[in-house]
């Protein structure tokens, strides 16, 4: 059964720093990974999706890499800013099944 | 504008009632999901449905009802089976299976 683990649970930085958000998969035969934001009170934003052929995705400050091997995928930040306070949350599809797991996210506080 | 909308944002429930919730998206999207959110917790999948007047449940289906009659709309109906109904309340839609999902706003679940 595939869990999806992120660690840690809450997060604080200054503004301007760079920050990296890590998600552990136990099982690695995953079909795609995804990383979401969510504002307090509020749905699900997609941030990047990783192919399981993929290595890693870019958009704009925010990186995201994916190692199957180990079963890690990383979100990297850069030059953090108060708007991207927020519980950012990965998700993985499996290749057998429909249905995709969520970790429980990490809540992000960045001061300004 | 192309999107997933949920109403109402709010609901109330009292003991022994029956409520739903709607779902609603434009996308065109053959794919619709309804998860539960709790504090502390990843999403979890109650019903998801992969085609019209086709569904199937997801990991805590158990008090929950949905139908798909209609592309477009995917109702969770909260039945007084549930005894824990407290909750946020998702619902999300994709071009397929373990496509990117895109998500509505959310509806909070109380009950008096």
């Amino acid at each position: 059964k595939q869990e999806v683990t992120q660690i840690p649970a809450a997060l604080s930085v200054p503004e301007g720093e760079n920050l990296v958000l890590n998600c552990s998969f136990t099982d690695s035969a995953i079909y795609n990974l995804q990383w979401f934001r969510q504002d307090p009170g509020k749905g699900l934003t997609s941030l990047l999706l990783i192919q399981s052929s993929q290595r890693e995705q870019t958009s704009g400050r925010l990186n995201a890499s994916l190692d199957k091997s180990s079963g890690r995928s990383t979100l990297y930040i850069a030059a953090s800013q108060p708007g991207d306070s927020a519980t950012y949350l990965c998700a993985v599809a499996h290749t057998g099944g429909f249905k995709t797991i969520f970790g429980a996210g990490t809540r992000l506080f960045v001061k300004a | 504008d192309g999107g997933i909308t949920q109403s109402p944002k709010y609901l109330f429930r009292k003991e022994g009632q029956n409520v739903t919730l709607s779902c609603e998206q434009n996308l065109n999207h053959d794919a619709m999901y309804w998860y539960r959110q709790d504090p502390g917790q990843g999403l979890r999948l109650i019903y998801y449905s992969q085609i019209v007047n086709d569904f199937q449940k997801g990991d805590i289906a158990e008090g929950y009802s949905v139908s798909r009659e209609k592309k477009e709309s995917f109702p969770l109906t909260v039945t007084s089976a549930q005894k824990n109904p407290t909750a946020f309340y998702l619902c999300a839609s994709s071009f397929g299976g373990r496509e990117t999902q895109y998500f509505g706003p959310g509806t909070r679940l109380l009950v008096l």
